[in-house]
């Protein structure tokens, strides 16, 4: 049973800061790892999608990377900015259906 | 670019009353799914719709649950008898190859 786990749960930073949030999950036979943003009672606004077979991602001040063989991946944002105040999710694609396993989140704070 | 569409965004319902959440998947897509997030909690797997069965439900999709493709594009989840518990944001997503998208939910608030 594929299981994901997000680092750290919480996180305030002061405005300019680049910081890295940390994503793992127990099976290694995924297809894909996504990243997603969630603002407070709201739906989830797709980041980053990594396959399998890549190592990163880009877009914008956000990187992600995938190392698929010890089941990590890590979200990167640069020059924080208090508009990514919001709840980070991480995603993996995996199983005969094609099912997604959510992360625990990391709620991020940027504080202006 | 195609997307997948919930309908409505937020529905109320008293307690013990049957709701219907409405979604109308990618067109090309042949997996259909819904997942669940109750306020603070993570997002949770409910259920998937393949060839038009279900092909994987977790143990939160019991008897009160049921899943549809009426026609060639909607998509329902079917809540009996609504409970307190069952106020989240519910969401719908397809896939096909890899290729996954979701909707933009819709919040069910019981009474």
């Amino acid at each position: 049973k594929q299981e994901v786990t997000q680092i750290p749960a919480a996180l305030s930073v002061p405005e300019g800061e680049n910081l890295v949030l940390n994503c793992s999950f127990t099976d290694s036979a995924i297809y894909n790892l996504q990243w997603f943003r969630q603002d407070p009672g709201k739906g989830l606004t797709s980041l980053l999608l990594i396959q399998s077979s890549q190592r990163e991602q880009t877009s914008g001040r956000l990187n992600a990377s995938l190392d698929k063989s010890s089941g990590r991946s890590t979200l990167y944002i640069a020059a924080s900015q208090p508009g990514d105040s919001a709840t980070y999710l991480c995603a993996v694609l995996s199983g005969g259906y094609q099912k997604v396993t959510f992360g625990t989140g990391t709620k991020l704070q940027v504080i202006p | 670019e195609p997307e997948v569409t919930q309908t409505p965004s937020h529905q109320v319902t008293q307690m013990g009353q049957e709701v219907i959440l409405r979604c109308v998947p990618i067109s090309n897509h042949l997996y259909f799914y819904w997942y669940r997030q109750i306020l603070g909690q993570k997002v949770e797997f409910l259920v998937s719709f393949y060839n038009n069965e279900i092909s994987e439900k977790s143990e939160i999709f019991d008897d009160q649950f049921s899943v549809e493709r009426p026609d060639g594009s909607n998509f329902t989840l079917k809540i009996r008898s609504t409970k307190l518990e069952d106020s989240a944001m519910y969401f719908c997503a397809s896939s096909s190859t890899g290729i996954y998208a979701f909707g933009s939910g819709t919040r069910l608030t019981v009474v």
